[in-house]
């Protein structure tokens, strides 16, 4: 099946500093990739829509200037959090999808296993 | 508005049953996916409907009726690992995904 990977799994930063995710897809192309943030005990909430070779689209109230992302290749896609603050902990999922055949005939998103972020 | 309505939490035992009910309402519609997600973890996927009817997996099953909006998921024999949350999700017009907030199953020996 189609794997998608995000490193690291978890970072601690000092307020201040920018941290950057990376979000794979090992087995596929995906030409769109999605980045999602989950507080806890919340549902996934979408920031932003990822396409390779195009800008990200942004979800409102989503800031482009402090979460960016850029999708240089098709099976990589990465989400910089700039200048991060103790208000960004949280839980980063991205998900990407499959548009080559197979199971994207369910229009399925296959996640990632999430990174963790934790600012202090 | 887009809205996806799941219970917050619910509890079954061991052994039993336990349907967990979607309602949305959507610009559009693509499928409906279902997602189990621990504590903790990413979302695994766990079903989808696009047509009206059941479709069983398993020991879980998903329902869709598109002209009631509604979908529910289904659990037999449930086991202790089942507990997690249940996430309900619709493919709108734009094939983006419109997330409900999660159903908390709680599953007692």
């Amino acid at each position: 099946g189609a794997v998608v990977s995000q490193h690291p799994s978890w970072v601690i930063c000092k307020s201040g500093t920018s941290v950057k995710i990376e979000c794979r897809s090992l087995d596929f192309q995906a030409t769109t990739m999605f980045w999602y943030r989950q507080f806890p005990k919340q549902s996934l909430m979408l920031m932003a829509t990822s396409n390779e070779g195009s800008k990200a689209t942004y979800e409102q109230g989503v800031e482009k200037d402090k979460f960016l992302i850029n999708h240089a290749s098709l099976t990589l896609s990465t989400l910089t959090v700039t200048s991060a603050h103790p208000e960004d902990s949280s839980f980063y999922i991205c998900s990407a999808r499959d548009l080559g055949g197979g199971s994207s005939s369910y229009n399925e998103q296959f996640f990632g296993p999430g990174t963790r972020l934790t600012v202090l | 508005g887009q809205n996806i309505d799941q219970p917050t939490e619910m509890t079954a035992t061991e052994g039993a049953i336990v349907q967990i009910n979607c309602t949305y309402q959507t610009s559009g519609f693509n499928g409906l996916f279902w997602y189990q997600q621990h504590a903790g973890e990413a979302p695994t996927f766990l079903s989808y409907n696009v047509l009206d009817g059941l479709e069983e997996k398993g020991r879980f099953s998903s329902f869709l009726s598109r002209s009631k909006g509604y979908s529910y998921l289904l659990l037999k024999e449930l086991q202790m690992k089942d507990s997690a949350s249940y996430l309900c999700a619709v493919l709108d017009s734009n094939y983006q995904l419109i997330w409900g907030a999660g159903t908390k199953l709680i599953i007692k020996p």
